[in-house]
């Protein structure tokens, strides 16, 4: 059963803002929201986490609503080399009553492409 | 060294072969990670080892046989495969089973004729 939502796929120009939403209307108040990305033919990359306060990172920016429903990851500005599938995640972290919800689970992602 | 590697990064085996994949990290990470991945699909979980010891089975086929020999090595011990299970197969540790990041390997793209 899914637990986050995003559009399956978007495009942006080089140069210019990524900004990528992702829905969990039903996180939990231990669940962080995770981000990673794989680029074709390679494995799954870490971008950054956040639990309720706006993260921002070498690579991106998380912000996430102050109701933890939603969350946008922001490529500030975005490469060729950024083309490739985001995927939300929402997990807890093991230790904090995550149970089993601490697994990483993969979603179906978002088909982010960059044009020159 | 934030580096996960695999080997071999292709494999063709027929059906009734035996194979290894293999998997190798350095960061002194003490849960890795078993992922399959099949064409324009999303990574799925497959196993999960903690301190060398596994901790979470996915209800994956017995022909899929994992092992962590010591906490830098995993492998995947492959026997009678099926055309269907062919994919790509991925590696990844973090500090900690449940840890805040996980780093995976690019893969073994496994065909099975």
């Amino acid at each position: 059963d899914a637990k986050t939502t995003q559009p399956t796929s978007m495009d942006c120009a080089e140069g210019r803002a990524a900004n990528l939403p992702c829905n969990h209307s039903t996180i939990s108040g231990n669940e962080y929201v995770y981000w990673y990305r794989q680029i074709h033919s390679q494995g799954p990359q870490y971008i950054i986490h956040g639990l309720k306060n706006n993260e921002t990172n070498e690579m991106a920016s998380l912000i996430i609503t102050e109701d933890r429903k939603s969350s946008t990851l922001i490529l500030p500005h975005a490469t060729l080399r950024d083309t490739a599938v985001y995927y939300c995640i929402v997990r807890a972290n093991k230790g904090l009553g995550g149970g089993s919800n601490y697994k990483l689970t993969f979603g179906k992602g978002t088909l982010l492409t960059v044009n020159p | 060294d934030t580096e996960v590697t695999q080997t071999p990064k292709h494999l063709v085996m027929g059906m009734t072969n035996k194979k290894s994949l293999k998997c190798e990290q350095h960061m002194g990470h003490r849960a890795m990670y078993w992922y399959k991945q099949k064409a324009k699909k999303p990574p799925e979980l497959m196993f999960v080892y903690s301190y060398e010891k596994l901790s979470i089975n996915e209800s994956v086929p017995s022909r899929f046989s994992p092992e962590c020999p010591n906490s830098s090595l995993l492998n995947l011990h492959l026997h009678a495969l099926q055309p269907e299970d062919s994919a790509l197969y991925l590696c990844a540790s973090s500090d900690r089973e449940g840890g805040t990041e996980a780093f995976f390997g690019q893969g073994t793209r496994l065909t099975v004729v």
